[in-house]
């Protein structure tokens, strides 16, 4: 079974910043990876997705994650913060071979001006 | 806006009722998979349909129970509600079996009280 583990629940950083969200997986198959952003009272909203391919993902609004084999990493990073980037954070894993798709605690991030 | 709706968007109910949540996935999308988001447990997958049938079951309760029916729609039946059923109940959409991609509704709000 897969499984994926998110690094600190609440990230908080400065308008413009670096934003980097850390997400660890688990899978004894090769990974499907997803990033979702949740707005308050809000469904979640996909921001990127690994399959195969090019390492490097680019999704919405300015994110960005890498799948990096070696380490079991998936993480995200935006460049610069925005005040509306403010949100919750879902890391997700599934598999070729495998019907859901299991979710990280998630992590809150703060956007400070 | 996904394509997925889910209706009502709040429910609130006595502890031992039962009540059926409802969700139409986006247009042309075979698979329904349904998720609970409770504060504890974070988001926990319930259970699949693919194209009316049975798929995969997660941390589904045995008072718990759904059904795709053959127009797609889905719905997740609860019965003896208890307190701590009390969540956020979210249904995903998918074109496929497997997952490689899902789809968000807005969720429906259950408080038992």
């Amino acid at each position: 079974a897969q499984s994926v583990t998110q690094l600190g629940s609440h990230v908080s950083v400065s308008e413009g910043a670096l934003v980097l969200l850390r997400c660890n997986y688990s899978s004894s198959v090769p990974p499907y990876l997803f990033w979702y952003v949740q707005y308050p009272n809000q469904g979640l909203q996909l921001l990127l997705k690994y399959t195969t391919g090019a390492t490097l993902v680019k999704g919405i609004n300015g994110f960005e994650a890498e799948f990096k084999k070696s380490e079991t990493s998936f993480h995200l990073t935006k460049p610069s913060a925005h005040m509306s980037d403010a949100a919750e954070y879902f890391c997700a894993v599934s598999a070729y071979n495998n019907n859901d798709m299991r979710f990280g605690a998630g992590t809150r991030l703060t956007v400070k001006p | 806006d996904s394509g997925v709706t889910q209706t009502p968007k709040h429910l609130i109910t006595a502890t031992g009722q039962r009540v059926t949540l409802r969700c139409s996935p986006r247009s042309g999308d075979l698979s329904v998979y349904w998720y609970q988001q409770s504060l504890d447990q974070g988001l926990q997958f319930l259970i699949q349909y693919y194209n009316g049938e049975e798929r995969a079951k997660g941390n589904i309760l045995e008072r718990f129970s759904a059904q795709q029916f053959p127009d797609l729609h889905s719905e997740l039946n609860l019965s003896s509600l208890e307190l701590g059923d009390s969540a956020l109940y979210f249904c995903a959409s998918s074109d496929r079996d497997r997952v490689t991609e899902a789809f968000f509704g807005q969720g429906t709000r259950l408080t038992v009280v």
